[in-house]
């Protein structure tokens, strides 16, 4: 798995902006990866997942890039509002499990 | 979605008492689930994978004496910490998925030993 960090990268952005995450991830072989978003004290939440058979999959604001050459994955959301700020992680799968990456905190400012 | 439910939230307990954390798939049949633990600002690390009826698998520098799993049920899995101390206060959370279809998160149990 990936190391953990004692900081989290921060990305800070202005509402209405649009904001983009990166991940990196290690494992070639995985084949199915999710973006989720954590707030504060909570557990996280599914935002979007794509397969390793596609490289771009949209939803509600949201969209996911799969770059399977570099290893990379990102998270792009439009009009970020402030309700979106909060803790991102990309995970892979591997076998059963989800492996996470290290994190990205996202704060929206007025 | 499926509602992953765990429960407590928070729990506070002494040093050397043990600490029994519950996580249950309320509208579906977990057949795998998973304990994560998170430290402050940083990401979840995977501790152990159970499978319904089966032993649960830890990963490496887990301790399977000190962390028991026990997955009994399609529904119910728990966590319990044995003989805790200080440096296992941490956010401690499950997630349950059937087969390889979508994984559900809990809310998270904060546990704090003083």
């Amino acid at each position: 798995g990936e190391s953990v960090g004692l900081h989290l990268p921060t990305l800070s952005v202005q509402e209405g902006d649009n904001s983009i995450i990166n991940c990196a991830y290690s494992n070639s072989a995985s084949d199915y990866f999710i973006w989720y978003k954590q707030e504060s004290g909570k557990g996280p939440q599914f935002i979007i997942d794509i397969r390793s058979n596609m490289d771009k999959r949209q939803g509600q604001r949201v969209t996911v890039l799969l770059n399977k050459t570099v290893k990379h994955l990102s998270l792009q959301i439009a009009a970020t509002q402030p309700g979106d700020s909060a803790v991102y992680f990309c995970a892979e799968n591997s076998g059963y499990a989800l492996n996470f990456g290290k994190g990205t905190s996202l704060l929206v400012t007025p | 979605g499926a509602v992953v439910s765990q429960h407590p939230s928070r729990v506070i307990c002494k040093s050397g008492t043990s600490v029994k954390i519950e996580c249950r798939s309320l509208d579906f049949q977990a057949t795998t689930m998973f304990w994560y633990r998170q430290f402050p600002k940083q990401s979840l690390m995977l501790m152990a994978t159970s499978n319904e009826g089966s032993k649960a698998t830890y990963e490496q520098g887990v301790e399977k004496d000190k962390f028991l799993i026990n997955h009994a049920s399609l529904t119910l899995s728990t966590l319990t910490v044995t003989s805790a101390h200080p440096e296992d206060s941490s956010f401690y959370i499950c997630s349950a998925r059937y087969w390889d279809t979508e994984a559900f998160f809990g809310q998270g149990t904060r546990l704090t030993v003083v």
